[in-house]
């Protein structure tokens, strides 16, 4: 089994709507993270969060928020879906230093 | 504020040969450098975690240094194969910042 998943894989939305992206982790790091990689631009930061307590805005947090339900769970929502919103979304976790991805999802907001 | 740059943005190669994959950096107090694998569609692959106080780390074929005063790390694969093909992506933690800042990655095409 996957150390890092994400659900769902794959999502097709409409402008508007509320979507929420899934994370979990069975590697027991505190620190997980969510990017987003948009083609030619690298994986952006959207937020972080080093345990259930402590959650940070990245560098593109402007219409997202995100929950920590525990230590392995950490979830983004989308409140209200914008086409420039479509892009690649990555969960990660880390621990000494190192990162370690979930598969992504991909969402298209049409 | 941290930049990472990545040249080529693609690369093309015949089966067999060595290449390397070359990432720079503008400001060097970094806490480490990461090299990562993405297959299309897929997930990021570490491949390499190079600590700050290092100067190189090798894996199999793969051999990445890096060079904090001059803001370069360079990933080298030796005797390339088709199953190499992927986009390879550099990144950077800086001291004092929490999470990484990624290049744009290299697209790496081995020809049979």
């Amino acid at each position: 089994d996957a150390d890092v998943t994400q659900t769902p894989r794959n999502r097709i939305t409409k402008t508007g709507k509320r979507i929420m992206l899934e994370c979990s982790q069975t590697k027991g790091h505190d620190r997980m993270y969510w990017y987003r990689q948009d083609p030619g631009l690298g994986l952006r930061l959207i937020y972080y969060s080093f345990d259930v307590k402590d959650i940070n805005k990245g560098e593109i947090s402007d219409g997202y928020s995100v929950s920590r339900q525990a230590q392995a769970k950490f979830s983004l929502s989308l409140e209200s879906a914008i086409p420039n919103q479509t892009a690649l979304y990555f969960c990660a976790t880390s621990a000494g230093g190192e990162q370690f991805f979930g598969p992504g999802t991909r969402l298209t907001v049409l | 504020k941290q930049e990472v740059t990545q040249i080529p943005a693609a690369l093309s190669v015949p089966e067999g040969e060595n290449l390397v994959l070359n990432c720079s950096f503008t400001d060097s107090a970094i806490y480490n450098l990461q090299w990562f694998r993405q297959d299309p569609g897929k997930g990021l692959t570490s491949l390499l975690l190079i600590q700050s106080s290092q100067r190189e780390q090798t894996s199999g074929r793969l051999n990445a240094s890096l060079d904090k005063s001059s803001g370069r790390s360079t990933l080298y694969i030796a005797a390339s194969q088709p199953g190499d093909s992927a986009t390879y992506l550099c990144a950077v933690k800086s001291t004092g910042r929490r999470a990484l800042t990624f290049g744009s990655g290299t697209r790496l095409q081995v020809q049979p």
